[in-house]
């Protein structure tokens, strides 16, 4: 089974910049996740879908970070303008439905650096 | 009071030493309980599911207690390979309930 792919690995921007993450979950997967890792610290949920539907935004600062899911596939978390504080690991993580659905597989992350 | 806690590290061990790891949670409905073990620079990766009976896998113990909202991490044996991040992670009772990480203990295993 493909795990879960994300791109691009690493990014450096400035500050006030965009950048866009990408994330292609486990095929058949129904959830998908977006967490924010920081520096010595566990990961912060962004964004929870169910297929193409938002479940839980209630993290996610919503005047510079969007997220989508358009084809309840691969998903994309846009941030814009860039703050310096937004330096992380993001991760991408999917389920399954049902049995097994809160067993969460990460894909290797997206390093962001805000210079 | 944070939702996920866990001790600070990072703990140094000898190898063949026996650790243990704890984490409280705040939210007393929370249903799902998981460790995950996280190496330098990788991403998180699921070590066992937490069960209220307690379970066991090779050298790793997990034990829940839901009175006290506390769940522990037992290793017995450590090897240099357990040297990660140990993340304590809970939630609720479906994949549409979001599992809150708790900061992770850091833990290093000397030969």
């Amino acid at each position: 089974e493909a795990g879960v792919a994300q791109s691009p690995r690493y990014k450096i921007i400035e500050k006030r910049q965009s950048v866009a993450f990408w994330c292609n979950p486990i095929s058949g997967h129904a959830t998908l996740y977006w967490y924010q890792q920081i520096l010595g610290q566990g990961p912060k949920l962004l964004i929870q879908f169910q297929n193409n539907g938002v479940v839980d935004d209630s993290q996610l600062p919503k005047d510079r970070f969007s997220a989508e899911r358009l084809k309840g596939v691969d998903s994309t978390l846009k941030i814009q303008p860039a703050k310096l504080e937004d330096s992380a690991v993001y991760l991408c993580a999917s389920t399954r439905y049902g049995s097994g659905a809160n067993v969460l597989t990460f894909g290797a992350g997206s390093r962001l650096t805000v210079l | 009071r944070k939702e996920v806690e866990q001790d600070p590290g990072p703990f140094n061990v000898p190898e063949g030493a026996t650790v243990a790891f704890n984490c409280t949670y705040s939210n007393s409905a929370s249903q799902s309980f998981f460790w995950y073990r996280q190496d330098c620079r990788k991403e998180p990766k699921l070590l066992m599911s937490v069960y209220s009976s307690g379970n066991e896998d090779g050298r790793f113990t997990a034990q829940l207690n839901r009175a006290s909202q506390y769940i522990s991490l037992l290793i017995r044996d450590s090897k240099l390979s357990d040297s990660a991040t140990y993340l304590c992670v809970v939630g609720g009772t479906s994949g549409n309930t979001p599992l809150v990480f708790g900061k992770g203990t850091r833990l290093s295993v000397i030969a």
